[in-house]
């Protein structure tokens, strides 16, 4: 079964500075994607990036970037520049491209920025 | 603009009626989901559908039931089966075929409350 786990809870960052949220998932699919996305206070779920399992390099999306180490199964979020407006939760989430495409996600990580 | 409407924000109920939460999507998506997120936790499938007139169980799709007579529409019926209806239910769409870095798109959702 997939899981996906995100061991932080909360995090801390100063505006402007750059901040990573952690990720780790365990399949036993060779193929599958990764996906973050962000949940302000109002509830709805904003899709930031997207990273397939053979994909040779780190996505990137503006100040989003993915670190993506295949061999640790990790898939941490990189925000650079933080601004105030990225306090929020954020979710890692895997699908399995494998039979129905449904998305398994992690338990988010709520990140606070401070001016 | 394209997007999933999901009506209303908040609702509230007495222990022991059925209600039924709206989604409308105008994106042309053959796939739709329904989410459930509890506070401090991730997001769980309850149910998607894959095509009209088809649809499947997710991981907790106890207490639940939907129909999908429509592309655009995928109502959420909660019953009075479901033990513990409080709760935040998202709603999603995604492309199904040629796409595989596709991303769920989310509606706004709605806030449960069964008192």
């Amino acid at each position: 079964a997939q899981k996906i786990t995100q061991t932080q809870p909360g995090m801390f960052v100063q505006e402007k500075e750059a901040v990573t949220l952690d990720c780790t998932y365990d399949t036993s699919d060779p193929s599958y994607g990764l996906f973050w996305y962000k949940q302000p206070s109002s509830g709805e779920m904003i899709f930031l990036i997207y990273q397939g399992s053979y994909d040779q390099q780190n996505a990137t999306e503006g100040r989003y970037s993915l670190n993506f180490q295949k061999a640790r199964k990790s898939a941490n979020l990189v925000i650079s520049a933080s601004q105030l407006g990225d306090s929020a939760m954020y979710f890692c989430a895997m699908r399995d491209n494998t039979g129905f495409q449904k998305l398994v996600f992690g338990t988010g990580t709520r990140l606070l920025v401070s001016p | 603009d394209g997007g999933i409407t999901q009506s209303p924000k908040y609702l509230f109920r007495k222990e022991g009626q059925n209600v039924t939460l709206s989604c409308e999507q105008n994106l042309n998506h053959d796939a739709m989901y329904w989410y459930r997120q509890d506070p401090g936790q991730g997001l769980r499938l309850i149910y998607y559908s894959q095509i009209v007139n088809d649809f499947q169980k997710g991981d907790i799709a106890e207490g639940y039931s939907v129909s999908r007579e429509k592309k655009e529409s995928f109502p959420l019926t909660v019953t009075s089966a479901q033990k513990n209806p409080t709760a935040f239910y998202l709603c999603a769409s995604s492309p199904t075929t040629g796409y595989e870095n596709y991303e769920q798109y989310f509606g706004p959702g709605t806030r449960l409350t069964v008192t």
